[in-house]
């Protein structure tokens, strides 16, 4: 079973400033990765998958990379609306149940 | 559009039984397998299981087995969740997902539906 960590678990941020978040898989997962973010009562959305590709409408601040098992997203310039818990979610073995405990952005 | 709308907040008991849907629209139902996420109180995500309205073919993640029901009604383009004993600990907030296949064996939660909240109290 693969197992998806993220780190860190907290990142303070000053809005306009570039953050990054990794995610290591236990095991090799490809490049079947996607990335979701979740803001407080919301449900999570879909930001990046195949690693790399940014979902419709994702603004092009957040990018993501990697392959095997280390993977990063990063967001260019922190906006206000950023300011959320990110999760990273394999997709390599079906069905698709590792996700990584979450890394929260908050406010510096 | 592509969405998926799920059913309202439910307060139980322990004990009690419940089902819970999630209604799609914007594209093909049966084409497409469904994902349960469970997220329980200022936790992370956990899959449940996914179902393929198609054929109702279900996969239970292993903690979640023999304790929920996953299930289908065609006719009104709905999956549900179901529970027959609810206990405190299934208090947690209940995500369905669309699952977008990349390849044959490949899939990842492309939209969400807004989440069920369900809390189980004495």
């Amino acid at each position: 079973e693969v197992v998806m960590t993220q780190s860190p678990d907290t990142l303070s941020v000053s809005p306009g400033e570039r953050a990054t978040l990794s995610c290591r898989a236990s095991q090799s997962i490809r490049s079947n990765l996607a990335w979701y973010q979740q803001k407080p009562g919301q449900a999570p959305r879909l930001l990046i998958y195949g690693a790399t590709v940014r979902a419709a409408g994702i603004p092009t601040r957040f990018s993501g990379s990697g392959s095997g098992t280390e993977f990063t997203l990063t967001i260019s310039s922190l906006q206000s609306a950023d300011f959320a818990v990110y999760y990273c979610h394999q997709y390599n073995n079906w069905p698709p149940r590792a996700f990584g405990q979450g890394t929260k952005v908050e406010i510096k | 559009e592509v969405q998926l709308v799920q059913s309202g907040a439910e307060v139980k008991k322990p004990g009690d039984s419940l089902k819970i849907s999630c209604e799609v629209s914007g594209y093909s139902f049966t084409i497409y397998w469904i994902a349960w996420v469970r997220q329980m109180p200022g936790k992370g995500l956990e899959l449940m299981g996914v179902i393929n309205p198609g054929d109702s073919n279900t996969i239970y993640s292993p903690s979640f087995q023999g304790q929920v029901t996953m299930s289908v009604d065609k006719s009104i383009d709905t999956a549900h969740l179901q529970w027959s004993s609810l206990k405190a600990s299934d208090t947690a907030m209940y995500y369905c997902g669309r699952l977008w296949p990349t390849s044959i064996d490949t899939y990842y939660i492309d939209y969400w539906g807004q989440g069920t909240l369900v809390t189980v109290s004495s």
